[in-house]
C-alpha cells in the first residue's frame, strides 16, 4: 500500500478482555516495528520483525503481548487479558531491510475501561 | 543506559519567531540521530536526521547539527508557521541495532500563533 496502515484506528475495550491491533506495512519493506505510546512513558519500543521472524522482542512488557507476523507482511499484536495501564496508542512502523528511515502508522487508540 | 532527553512544552510562539528545542542523549557506542515530526490527527514523520559527528541534517526550513563533543542534536528554525505546530521527537539509533529501533525523547509539543 501506499503507507503503513492500522486498523482499527480506535478500540475500547474492557478490562481482562484480549485485543488483536493489526498492521498492514508498506509493500515491500521487510521490516516492521510495534511501539507504544503512552502519557507518562512517552514512545516504547517493543518488537521488530524480519519477515516472518522476531529477533528483537525485548521492549514486550509482560507475557500477556505477543505478536505474529504472516507472510513476511500484516502482523498483529495481541494483548490477552488487557489491564488499565495498556491504554495507549500503538504504532506500527515499517523500513525496507538495511533502510534507514522507519515509516509509520497514525496508530490504534487503545482504551481499557 | 541509552536515552534520549529533549526539553518539556508546550512551547508557544509567534508566526516568523525563532525556535529552537534542545535534545541532548546518551549511548553506548556511536549512534545515529533522528527528528520526527506528529502533526494533529497524523502519523509521525521524518523531519530530518544524521548519522555522524558535524552532520547537519535539514528539511523543511529545519536544521539540526550532530555535536558528539556536547552529545546533542538541537532542533532550529529561523522562522516557523502556524504550520509548523507540531509534537517533535528526537531519537537515536545505536549502529548495533536495527534500523526503526528508535529511541525517543519524550516529545515537545509547539504551538505557533498567527
Amino acid at each position: 500500500g501506499a503507507g503503513v496502515s492500522q486498523s482499527p484506528s480506535n478500540k475500547v475495550t474492557e478490562k481482562g478482555k484480549d485485543v488483536e491491533l493489526r498492521c498492514d506495512p508498506i509493500s515491500g519493506h521487510t521490516a516492521l516495528y510495534w511501539y507504544r505510546q503512552s502519557l507518562g512513558q512517552g514512545l516504547e519500543f517493543l518488537i521488530y520483525f524480519q519477515g516472518n521472524s522476531a529477533p528483537d522482542k525485548s521492549g514486550l512488557p509482560s507475557d500477556r503481548f505477543s505478536a505474529e507476523r504472516t507472510g513476511g507482511s500484516v502482523s498483529t499484536l495481541t494483548i490477552q487479558r488487557t489491564q488499565q495501564e495498556d491504554s495507549a496508542v500503538y504504532l506500527c512502523a515499517s523500513s525496507l531491510a538495511g533502510g534507514t528511515q522507519a515509516f509509520f502508522g497514525q496508530g490504534t487508540r487503545l482504551t481499557v475501561v | 543506559g541509552n536515552s534520549v532527553t529533549q526539553m518539556e512544552g508546550p512551547v508557544t510562539l509567534s508566526e516568523e519567531a525563532f525556535l529552537t528545542i534542545n535534545c541532548t542523549y546518551t549511548a553506548t557506542g556511536y549512534p545515529s540521530l533522528f527528528w520526527y515530526v506528529q502533526y494533529p490527527g497524523e502519523g509521525l514523520q521524518l523531519l530530518l536526521k544524521a548519522t555522524k559527528a558535524d552532520d547537519k541534517g535539514s528539511n523543511k526550513g529545519f536544521e539540526a547539527t550532530y555535536r558528539k563533543e556536547t552529545t546533542s542534536f538541537h532542533l532550529e528554525k529561523g522562522s516557523v508557521q502556524v504550520s509548523d505546530s507540531a509534537v517533535y521527537f528526537c531519537a537515536l539509533i545505536l549502529r548495533t541495532d536495527s534500523w526503526g529501533k528508535l529511541q525517543f525523547g519524550a516529545g515537545t509539543q509547539v504551538v505557533v500563533t498567527p
